[in-house]
């Protein structure tokens, strides 16, 4: 079974709207975090926000919030206020302690903002 | 100067080729791994290490090996290339110790075998 399932392959937004990204996940450990990258056309990975299986709130990160919901193992990424510079891959990983800390990724998400 | 190098950022090479593909690191991260990916896979892991004397095969170990040299470089080898390792591939360090533990990620290395 995946561990992270992302069900969009392509998304569009429109400039200055929010978008919602999803994720589900798979795991029985108890102990997890929750990632989100974003990879740009030039092809680096950078890191955008994390959600720990313990954390109670969900995370922010400027333009970025995190909708964790743990019962339905889902962690969609929620970007505000989009802009031109958001059109790139999104990826969403999964990093469990039972699997020595191994991190796993979905196949990504293509947003395109739309101006 | 970036945190994670890796050399060389382009390389054709033809079938049957040996070629190693190298990472550098100077965040002082204990682990580090390489991925391949490939449009519509996602990032995949090959091999990871959390330290010089731990070395781990991943996902998708069969026709590569790697070698910890020391704490800040990880290389990757492919034996005798083939054309379905045509990927983009990353290296990436992260530390139990610092921030989140999430992945640093090099620029990553296009190959493309013939």
């Amino acid at each position: 079974a995946q561990k992270i399932t992302q069900t969009q392959p392509g998304m569009f937004v429109q400039e200055k709207e929010a978008v919602t990204l999803d994720c589900t996940y798979d795991t029985s450990d108890p102990s997890y975090g929750l990632f989100w990258y974003k990879q740009p056309s030039s092809g680096e990975m950078i890191f955008l926000i994390y959600q720990g299986s313990y954390d109670q709130q969900n995370a922010t990160e400027g333009r970025y919030s995190l909708n964790f919901q743990k019962a339905r193992k889902s962690a969609n990424l929620v970007i505000s206020a989009s802009q031109l510079g958001d059109s790139a891959m999104y990826f969403c990983a999964m990093r469990e302690r039972g699997t020595g800390n191994q991190f796993y990724f979905g196949t990504g998400t293509s947003l395109t903002v739309i101006p | 100067d970036a945190d994670v190098t890796q050399t060389p950022r382009n390389r054709i090479t033809k079938t049957g080729k040996r070629i190693m593909l190298e990472c550098s690191q100077t965040k002082g991260h204990d682990r580090m791994y390489w991925y391949r990916q490939d449009p519509g896979l996602g990032l995949r892991l090959i091999y990871y290490s959390f330290d010089v004397k731990d070395i781990n095969k991943g996902e998708i170990s069969d026709g590569y090996s790697v070698s910890r040299q020391a704490q800040a470089k990880f290389s990757l080898s492919l034996e005798s290339a083939i054309p379905n390792q045509t990927a983009l591939y990353f290296c990436a360090t992260s530390d139990l110790r610092a921030g989140y533990n999430e992945q640093f990620f090099g620029p990553g290395t296009r190959l493309t075998v013939l």
